[in-house]
């Protein structure tokens, strides 16, 4: 069974903290992405990486980084974090291909 | 980069009627469909998927129909069950790309 676990389900920080975000996939999958989902925006990319050290933007990049210093390891920063960042953030990896993403449970962020 | 439009954005339906969700997208070049079904609470998770050189797929009382021509590909669900409730989304792979693009989510209420 593929496991993609996220490293909190409930996080509440202040505004202008930095903010870890933590996700470990067990599958050893090329592909790991960080999704933030809103009520009736969907599920919108944030960051992707398709291997160690390598990165790419999504959607909506600002006001977040990541970084991927192991293949398994795929974390996201928010560097000064905002009311409006306050949201659900999914993990999600992926093997190279046509096939399935397997998702994190999630952490539910509130920016306060 | 890919653009996936979903409809309806909510539909309620009775326990034994079917429900269709429409998704169209806007790369000519996408090769892979899958839809997720998230539960109140729980992480997305493939319910069926279907790649571009497939017109249909089933799996019991779920299909996905596919029309290339007019990029369009939808799911349909028979003989709904008040467990099939939750958060249905469609996604699409464009060719040579690492990520998916999702859809902006249905949710579905089957009423008993």
């Amino acid at each position: 069974d593929v496991k993609v676990t996220q490293s909190s389900r409930y996080l509440v920080k202040r505004t202008g903290e930095k903010v870890f975000l933590e996700c470990v996939q067990d599958m050893d999958h090329e592909n790991m992405f960080w999704y933030r989902q809103d009520p009736g925006l969907g599920l919108r990319l944030i960051y992707f990486s398709y291997d160690v050290k390598m990165k790419e933007k999504g959607d909506i990049p600002e006001g977040y980084s990541v970084s991927r210093e192991k293949k398994e390891r795929f974390s996201l920063i928010l560097e000064s974090a905002s009311t409006n960042q306050t949201s659900m953030y999914l993990c999600a990896s992926r093997p190279t291909g046509n096939t399935e993403a397997f998702f994190g449970q999630g952490t539910r962020l509130t920016v306060v | 980069g890919e653009n996936v439009e979903q409809h309806p954005s909510t539909l309620s339906v009775q326990e034994g009627d079917s429900a269709v969700i429409k998704c169209t997208y806007s790369d000519s070049a996408s090769n892979y469909f899958p839809w997720y079904k998230q539960e109140l609470g729980k992480r997305p998770q493939l319910i069926i998927d279907i790649r571009s050189n497939v017109g249909e797929k089933k799996d019991q009382r779920i299909a996905v129909t596919l029309n290339k021509t007019a990029k369009h590909f939808s799911l349909h669900i028979t003989e709904t069950q008040p467990e099939d409730s939750a958060v249905y989304f469609c996604a699409a792979n464009g060719a040579g790309s690492y990520q998916l693009t999702f859809g902006k989510g249905t949710k579905l209420s089957v009423i008993p």
